[in-house]
């Protein structure tokens, strides 16, 4: 199992650009997650899918869009790039067992110019 | 609201020294709590968890957390570092009537010298 896979893991844009970062997770988990890592922060949460078909704002939703395409995938998308949204961006996912363990995956770094 | 609160931003010690990392959570309910560990370049992963059972969780590497329910605590502790376990530890909190969210503390940034 590969467990949980983003791509890219590395990634420069221009302000006002956009592109999607893709999370897949093989774990069969209904819940994924999107967060941002930024110093001293610790983990913000952008948007999380508790399971197919259902997206829901976390902490810090602004200037993001999400899709969940299937059980397997979930998707973050910048529409209109911004430096603030500098950072490594993780996605996450989660099952049903007893304590909702969230297992993560390598990350993108993003630098907005 | 759920907080996770970790003290020191910033550790410093030498290989052998003993380790212990300050947690604490504000959350009256049944929690889930977690340590995950972040090597440089690295994702996160899970050191060691509780959810219930023994409050003396043992976890990965030989670090261990204890669960104090009346000080709200689930400190981090491993009686002799080694300079591998330089990287970042992050407490964090899931509840029930959260839709099992983490909460997360801020993390601590440990470094250890050779």
């Amino acid at each position: 199992n590969a467990g949980v896979t983003q791509t890219p893991k590395f990634q420069v844009l221009k302000t006002g650009q956009s592109m999607t970062l893709q999370c897949a997770q093989d774990m069969n988990h209904n819940s994924m997650y999107w967060y941002r890592q930024d110093p001293g922060m610790g983990l913000r949460l952008i948007y999380y899918s508790a399971s197919e078909g259902t997206t829901d704002k976390g902490e810090v939703p602004n200037g993001y869009n999400v899709s969940r395409l299937n059980k397997r995938e979930f998707s973050l998308r910048l529409e209109s790039a911004a430096p603030s949204q500098t950072s490594v961006y993780f996605c996450a996912s989660s099952g049903t067992e007893v304590s909702y363990e969230q297992y993560f995956g390598p990350g993108t770094r993003l630098t907005v110019t | 609201a759920q907080s996770v609160s970790q003290h020191n931003h910033h550790v410093i010690l030498s290989e052998a020294a003993s380790l212990e990392l300050g947690c604490n959570y504000s959350y009256g309910g049944t929690v889930n709590l977690f340590w995950y560990v972040q090597y440089p370049g690295q994702h996160l992963q899970l050191l060691l968890k509780y959810f219930s059972g023994d409050p003396l969780v043992k976890g990965i590497k030989g670090f261990e957390a204890e669960f104090i329910k009346s000080k709200f605590s689930f400190n981090l502790r491993k009686p002799s570092v080694q300079w591998s376990d330089t990287a970042e530890y992050f407490c964090a909190v899931n509840a029930q009537d959260s839709n099992y969210q983490l909460i997360w503390g801020a993390g601590t940034k440990l470094i250890i010298k050779p």
